[in-house]
Parts: C-alpha cells; structure tokens; sequence
C-alpha cells in the first residue's frame, strides 16, 4: 500500500539554524499538508499546498517557514531560523482531493537546542 | 470556531476490557469524523470514519458511530489487546477546509 514517507526521522539543530524537513507524498495526490504536534499536545495545522501554491495556512505558519514541491516528488518545509519552541514532531499529509482523506507520515522529530 | 473534545487520559484498562473514549464536536455545518491512533514511536495512522450522520466507521474491532443529534463520535471496543496502548486522537474536517482539526488525544494503556 503506497504511503507517505519523511526523512529524517529525527533532526537536532541549534537554535537561530535553518532547517529543512523533507516528505514524499503518496503519488497520485494532489494536496499536500504540514502539521505539528508539541510534546504532549494536539496535533495543529500548520499549512496546505496544492498546484504549487499555499492554499491555506494557520496563524502559526509565519514568515520563518515556507514549503517547496521542488520537484515532482518532495514536499519540503523549512523553517529559516529556529528558536526553542519549534521543538515538535512535524507530520506530512497529502490527499488526492481536499475532500478526502488525508493520510499522514511517520513524522520528523525537531529538537532544537 | 469549530473544535473537537476528547476525554482526557491516560485511560488504563486490563486486557479484555471494555473501551470507550468519548469523543464531541463542534462544527458550523456537517463534518467528516475521524479516529486517528499513534502507536509509540510512530506517526499518526487512520483508524476509521464516517462522513455523514448515523454511519459507522469500524476497523480492527473498533467502532465509532456519527451521532448528530449529539454531536458525538465516541470510540469502542468490545475487548482491548495490549497491543491497542497508543495515544488515540479524534478529528474532523470540514469540505470547505483544507485542515483537519484534532482533539487533544487520549492515551490508552492496556495491562496484560
């Protein structure tokens, strides 16, 4: 069963570094999604792309982060300058139509230090 | 604004137990349901849903049930496994949103 990939798994960087988060979308999908999930909270929508533009974006996707489908494949997310409170675990989702489902990634580990 | 609420945790229950996590919402309009499991160590996995109200979503002997009228969408099983400890999120999402909105997450141990 085909699935959403990211890469790495787990990331450690210092604080005021630029990092960037990769995903592989399922193939056919059209839609592609950045959540996170700090330690012990709710996962939060971070942002949406599709036909290489933001669609929508939450009060929490800032100027510090920007998404990239730089090829036909990855779905990136960098974030420019990290502070502490980035720390989280970054999941990908992509659908094939808004009204579908939306299946996720195993998730990136972002420790900043 | 729309939102879900799921009891809160950890839940702790022997294995055989019966499970129910409760799980309502609040949405201007007719969402899709979600249960959503995170095993531990691993990403978020699609457990079952329902897009409208009465239907039934079931995988892996959970049931969830769509219930307008009270605006739940509470999660059950008849017997739980040791293998069934994960953090469990209840979600929804609206057509007219790209986001899906989460729950907080109910973490569920079972002892064997």
């Amino acid at each position: 069963e085909p699935e959403v990939t990211q890469t790495p798994s787990h990331q450690v960087t210092q604080m005021g570094q630029e990092v960037i988060l990769r995903c592989v979308p399922i193939s056919n999908h059209l839609y592609f999604y950045w959540y996170r999930q700090i330690l012990g909270q709710k996962v939060e929508f971070l942002v949406s792309f599709y036909n290489n533009e933001i669609s929508e974006k939450s009060e929490i996707f800032d100027d510090q982060f920007s998404v990239e489908r730089p090829d036909g494949s990855n779905f990136t997310l960098k974030i420019r300058s990290t502070k502490l409170e980035d720390s989280a675990m970054y999941f990908c989702a992509s659908t094939r139509r808004v009204t579908d489902t939306q299946y996720f990634g195993p998730g990136t580990r972002l420790t900043v230090l | 604004g729309d939102s879900v609420t799921q009891m809160e945790g950890p839940v702790t229950l022997s294995e055989e137990a019966f499970l129910t996590i409760n799980c309502t919402y609040t949405a201007t309009g007719y969402p899709s349901l979600f249960w959503y499991v995170q095993y531990p160590g691993e990403g978020l996995q699609l457990l079952l849903k329902a897009t409208k109200a009465d239907d039934k979503g079931s995988n892996k002997g959970f049931e969830a049930t769509y219930r307008k009228e009270t605006t739940s969408f509470h999660l059950e099983k008849g017997s739980v496994q040791v293998s069934d400890s994960a953090v469990y999120f209840c979600a929804l999402h609206m057509n007219r949103d790209d986001k899906i909105i989460f729950g907080k997450g109910t973490r569920l141990h079972i002892l064997p």
